[in-house]
């Protein structure tokens, strides 16, 4: 157990729709990442949050929006659902900003979204 | 589009055997390489990882092979086992890391 708590497991849903995706990150961990899995994609990085600021940002589409609240969880928002939205969505925390030449993340068991 | 590309896709090793994973990078800027290991179910978590002033590290059965020159890495995993079968992703990391497509791998009995 990683100490990642993800919710929900899974969801299914429409095409136009929005769903929210929770993280809750390791007591203490003030850095969060949310990834794509899809099979033919790999880990997708999405973005990352600091502390509740915005830190990077990868390959999110604009239908997707996340934000970190001040007691660290995170929110990963997906609206307009399209097919192709459908996979595992990610959520991996570390304590602080990744220093150089090191940098474990620590994943959740990820939340499942089938759109219909 | 995929900062790092991994290969293969899939692998099917007898128990015993070597199982190979290749990665290559473009960016030099990446100063640490992870690789990560997911059960189905789960989320992946580290497995073993290297700087880039290292040529090789061995952790058990599990080894990083390191070319800079070349900007390919590579997970070796002697005398595979059926428990090893999983889903590897290599990374690399440059403020966030970036993950490969993933190698699936087989070890049959």
């Amino acid at each position: 157990d990683s100490g990642v708590t993800q919710t929900p497991k899974h969801l299914i849903t429409a095409t136009g729709q929005r769903v929210t995706l929770r993280c809750s990150p390791r007591s203490g961990d003030l850095s969060v990442y949310w990834y794509q899995q899809s099979l033919d994609q790999g880990l997708q990085f999405l973005i990352q949050y600091y502390n509740g600021e915005e830190r990077a940002k990868g390959n999110i589409l604009e239908r997707f929006s996340a934000q970190q609240f001040p007691d660290l969880h995170s929110e990963l928002n997906l609206s307009s659902l399209e097919l192709g939205d459908s996979a595992l969505y990610f959520c991996a925390s570390t304590p602080g900003l990744l220093l150089p030449y090191t940098g474990e993340l620590f994943f959740g068991e990820g939340s499942r979204l089938t759109v219909l | 589009q995929q900062q790092v590309k991994q290969s293969p896709q899939s692998l099917i090793v007898q128990k015993g055997g070597i199982s190979i994973i290749n990665c290559a990078y473009e960016n030099t800027a990446f100063d640490y390489f992870p690789w990560y290991q997911q059960f189905p179910g789960k989320g992946p978590a580290l497995l073993i990882a290297i700087r880039p002033d290292v040529s090789e590290k061995k952790e058990g059965r599990f080894t990083i092979s390191f070319n800079k020159s070349a900007k390919q890495f590579s997970l070796h995993i002697m005398d595979s086992q059926p428990g090893d079968s999983a889903t590897y992703f290599c990374a690399a990391t440059l403020v966030t890391p970036r993950f490969g497509a993933g190698t699936r791998l087989t070890v049959k009995p």
